[in-house]
């Protein structure tokens, strides 16, 4: 039971490239969502989506897309990557809609844009 | 708006002390949930505890316990005789019932060290 998967761990780009951190679950969840975690900040939502082919915008979207094709995948791609880039990424899913319900993270994605 | 406060940014305890991380919250919505989460040295979030709007029960788990006051819009977690694998950042979270982003609000959390 892998539970929600987040590839590459560790990714170091220049500023300028692009590059996409792929999640996967395999809990049917219909929720899933990106969160970015800054020293002193918490977690903030980036974008989230509550079912195939919805997506919807959080707290700090700007610089990232997403999108939902199926249930099970939700790829954060990352267009001309900038140094305020520079966090820890976790991908994070539900099965409640209404995200009452416990979120599962995936084991995080520290990126570095030099 | 919502918001989550979490006014420790470190506390330092030895180990069997009993510690009490504070978190203090914002909502409009009559209907929320609460959330704490740990995040261990190996960086993974671990669910511990949800708590809705109108359960202002406190709840103990083992050496966890958890008490909600919606009076003063706290969720405080205290940890009974600390132990070193408690060391970690421990995150609390709010997230409205009602339409909207459908999101948890995290607070900034508390890194809590426990000294052997």
């Amino acid at each position: 039971n892998a539970g929600v998967t987040q590839t590459p761990k560790f990714q170091v780009l220049k500023t300028g490239q692009s590059m996409t951190l792929q999640c996967a679950q395999d809990m049917n969840h219909e929720y899933m969502s990106w969160y970015r975690q800054d020293p002193g900040m918490g977690l903030r939502l980036i974008h989230y989506s509550v079912g195939a082919g919805i997506t919807d915008q959080g707290e700090v979207p700007n610089g990232y897309n997403v999108s939902r094709s199926t249930t099970e995948d939700f790829p954060l791609r990352l267009l001309s990557a900038a140094p305020s880039q520079t966090s820890v990424y976790f991908c994070a899913s539900s099965y409640r809609v209404q995200n009452t319900g416990e979120l599962f993270f995936g084991e995080g994605s520290r990126l570095t844009v030099l | 708006a919502q918001k989550v406060t979490q006014a420790q940014t470190e506390i330092s305890v030895v180990e069997k002390e009993d510690v009490t991380l504070d978190c203090v919250y914002e909502t409009r919505d009559t209907t929320y949930y609460l959330f704490w989460y740990k995040q261990p040295p190996s960086g993974e979030l671990v669910f511990l505890i949800r708590r809705n709007s109108f359960d202002e029960q406190n709840e103990i788990s083992g050496r966890y316990s958890w008490n909600f006051q919606k009076s003063t819009s706290s969720f405080n977690f205290t940890i009974t005789a600390s132990q070193v694998v408690d060391s970690a950042v421990y995150f609390c979270a709010l997230s409205e019932a009602a339409t909207g982003r459908r999101a948890l609000t995290f607070g900034s959390g508390t890194r809590l060290q426990v000294q052997p």
